[in-house]
């Protein structure tokens, strides 16, 4: 039973366009969504978080988007660059604490 | 200041061999988890530890132990190896259980059961 699902698992964009990287859950006791970037050979880091009780979280260019009647979130990046090119991992949770990840989303950013 | 370092990076093991993956961090961290990363499955809890002598489950224990004697270490036992624990394993830590957002990952250990 995937609680957190990421139906997308690629996705190439060109350098300077809008890459948009989606997520859905079922569970709505999650209050806490989470974003982490994960390059090759590397665990994965920290990239962005919303509460629940917002719609929108902006960090420079990533910003994330809660639509909690529809159960999904979206990360966007503008502008792509090629060092964005990573897999991303959706997460949520209760409280900030036990994440439960999503599959994740290889994308690459074409030069 | 190292972070979250992990060993080994690479592990082959044949069926029903015993090991240990290490984990360590020096960021005085009170919260410790395990992941395992397997294709079309995201990352998985295995254990997770909230304070030194203090240790739980999380999504998929089974075949798996760990022990939280001091704050800096986290080790993950494989008491007999199967192939169904061949994955990617990551070791993470953040500073409670509450910090999920500031979580910091080891690099990972992959291993191979055959």
């Amino acid at each position: 039973d995937q609680q957190v699902k990421q139906n997308s698992p690629s996705l190439s964009v060109q350098e300077g366009r809008i890459s948009i990287l989606n997520c859905d859950y079922t569970n709505s006791m999650f209050d806490y969504f989470l974003w982490y970037k994960k390059y090759p050979a590397e665990g994965p880091t920290f990239l962005i978080s919303i509460s629940s009780i917002k719609d929108k979280n902006e960090d420079g260019r990533f910003t994330v988007f809660l639509n909690k009647s529809a159960k999904h979130l979206s990360l966007h990046i503008v502008p792509s660059q090629p060092g964005d090119s990573a897999v991303y991992f959706c997460a949520a949770s209760f409280g900030n604490e036990k994440l439960t990840f999503g599959t994740g989303t290889r994308l690459t950013i074409i030069p | 200041n190292a972070g979250v370092t992990q060993t080994p990076k690479f592990q082959v093991l044949k069926t029903g061999q015993s090991m240990t993956l290490q984990c360590a961090q020096d960021m005085n961290h009170e919260y410790m988890s395990w992941y395992r990363q397997d294709p079309g499955m995201g990352l998985r809890l295995i254990h997770y530890s909230v304070g030194a002598g203090i240790t739980d489950q999380g999504e998929v224990p089974n075949g798996y132990n760990v022990s939280r004697s001091t704050t800096e270490d986290f080790p993950l036992r494989l008491l007999s190896a199967a192939p169904s624990q061949t994955s990617v394993y990551f070791c993470a830590s953040s500073y409670d259980r509450t910090s999920t957002d500031t979580q910091y990952f080891g690099p990972g250990t992959r291993l191979t059961v055959l």
